[in-house]
Order: C-alpha cells, then sequence, then structure tokens
C-alpha cells in the first residue's frame, strides 16, 4: 500500500515569502495531484502530475518519479494562500481512487 | 465555472438512522466519486462510479453503504444504519473521463463543498 508523506505538518510564513511543500510516497503512482483544503473545509484541485513540472500564476508543481517526490511551490505568498495543501496519489486504477496525505496547514501572516 | 454541488450541509442524525447524501456531479463527466474526511484525519477514498456502476471501491465501503445514480443528474451515497465513528465530512467529486484534462493545471477531478454528518 502506498504511504504519502507530506511536510511541513505546519508551516507559518511572512506575507512575500516563497514557500515549498514537500511530498514523498512509497510506490509508484500513475498521477499524483496537489489540493487545497479551505478552511471551511472544501477541496479544490490545484495541480494533477504525472512527470516534470506545471506552474499556474503563483504556484508550482514538480514531481521526481525516479525520487518519488513532488514539490508545490507558492511564490509571493499572501494571505489567501492559507489553507491546509494536500498531496494525493492514484496507482493506475480509477482515477479517483486516491491515497491522500495528512495535508500541511500554511498560515501567511500579513 | 461549472462546480459540483452537494446537499445538505451539513446533518445531524441519530445513531441508526438512515442517512442519504446527495451531489450533482458537473453535467458533461462520467466518473463519480465518493470520500469521507473524519474531522482531524486524512480523507480516505470510498468509492468510484462509472457507467452506471460501481467500478473501484475502498475497504471502508462496506454493507452499510451504497451509492446510485437515480436520474441521469444526482449522485447519492447512502449509509444505512449510521454509527458514531461515521461522523465526518463527506465529498463529492467527479471528472470527465480517463485521460481528459481540462485545464491549464491538467485536472481531472473536481470536488463539491462536503457534507457535514454528524452522528449522535
Amino acid at each position: 500500500k502506498n504511504e504519502v508523506e507530506q511536510s511541513p505538518q505546519n508551516l507559518t510564513a511572512q506575507e512575500g515569502e516563497f514557500i515549498t511543500i514537500n511530498c514523498s510516497y512509497s510506490v509508484g503512482i500513475s498521477a499524483l495531484h496537489w489540493l487545497q483544503q479551505h478552511p471551511g473545509g472544501g477541496i479544490v484541485s490545484l495541480f494533477m502530475l504525472s512527470s516534470g513540472k506545471k506552474k499556474h500564476g503563483r504556484l508550482i508543481a514538480t514531481i521526481n518519479i525516479q525520487e518519488k517526490h513532488s514539490s508545490l511551490h507558492i511564490t509571493a505568498s499572501h494571505p489567501r494562500d492559507s489553507a491546509v495543501y494536500i498531496c494525493a496519489v492514484g496507482g493506475g486504477g480509477s482515477q479517483g481512487n486516491l491515497i491522500f496525505g495528512k495535508g500541511t496547514k500554511l498560515s501567511v501572516k500579513p | 465555472e461549472p462546480e459540483v454541488t452537494q446537499t445538505p450541509s451539513h446533518q445531524v442524525t441519530q445513531m441508526g438512522q438512515e442517512v442519504i447524501l446527495r451531489c450533482v456531479p458537473i453535467s458533461n463527466h462520467l466518473y463519480f466519486y465518493w470520500y469521507r474526511q473524519i474531522l482531524g484525519q486524512k480523507v480516505e477514498f470510498l468509492v468510484s462510479f462509472y457507467n452506471n456502476e460501481i467500478s473501484e471501491k475502498s475497504e471502508i465501503f462496506d454493507d452499510q453503504f451504497s451509492v446510485e445514480r437515480p436520474d441521469g443528474s444526482n449522485f447519492t451515497l447512502k449509509i444505512r444504519s449510521t454509527k458514531l465513528e461515521d461522523s465526518a465530512m463527506y465529498f463529492c467529486a467527479s471528472s470527465p473521463g480517463r485521460g481528459i484534462t481540462t485545464t491549464y493545471s491538467g485536472n481531472t477531478i473536481y470536488f463539491g463543498e462536503g457534507s457535514w454528518l454528524t452522528v449522535v
């Protein structure tokens, strides 16, 4: 069974800082998702990766398949980025059959 | 932007009662999912549904649970004889289909806002 580990568990940053959240998994996967969970509980999918790098606005996601590792970067962080960021991996079955990490709680202070 | 909608947003039920959580997936999507998140814990996959049948389910999804797409738009999760440990946030999600990416992000899974279930 795949184990998904995220670090750090909690992260406090000052507005404008560059932020990195890491995700490691133990078994080969077909895709990795980065998700954002709002304080109210709702989940938004940010990226799905199977290789390389993706960028949207201030968010960048990378994945290294050989090392079984992915990172989510936030440039020029803002208080509205405060949320829980969750890494989830899929093994090739149903694309929704995901194993989730515990999440990284990010708080960005003004 | 189209979205997945869930009702109710919060339900309180007595132990042993049956609960139905409802979801309206995005209209042209083909795959539907349910997940749950017990307070303070990880999100967990429950079940995936395609072509009017379950395509995958987790160990959590036992005989107490069932899913149905009763018409062309709704996707429901039924929990029979609820237990205290069923208290959780339940998320519905949908996706357009295998290998189909719709946005810059390659995102294929769209989540609803969740339904809080409290069993007392």
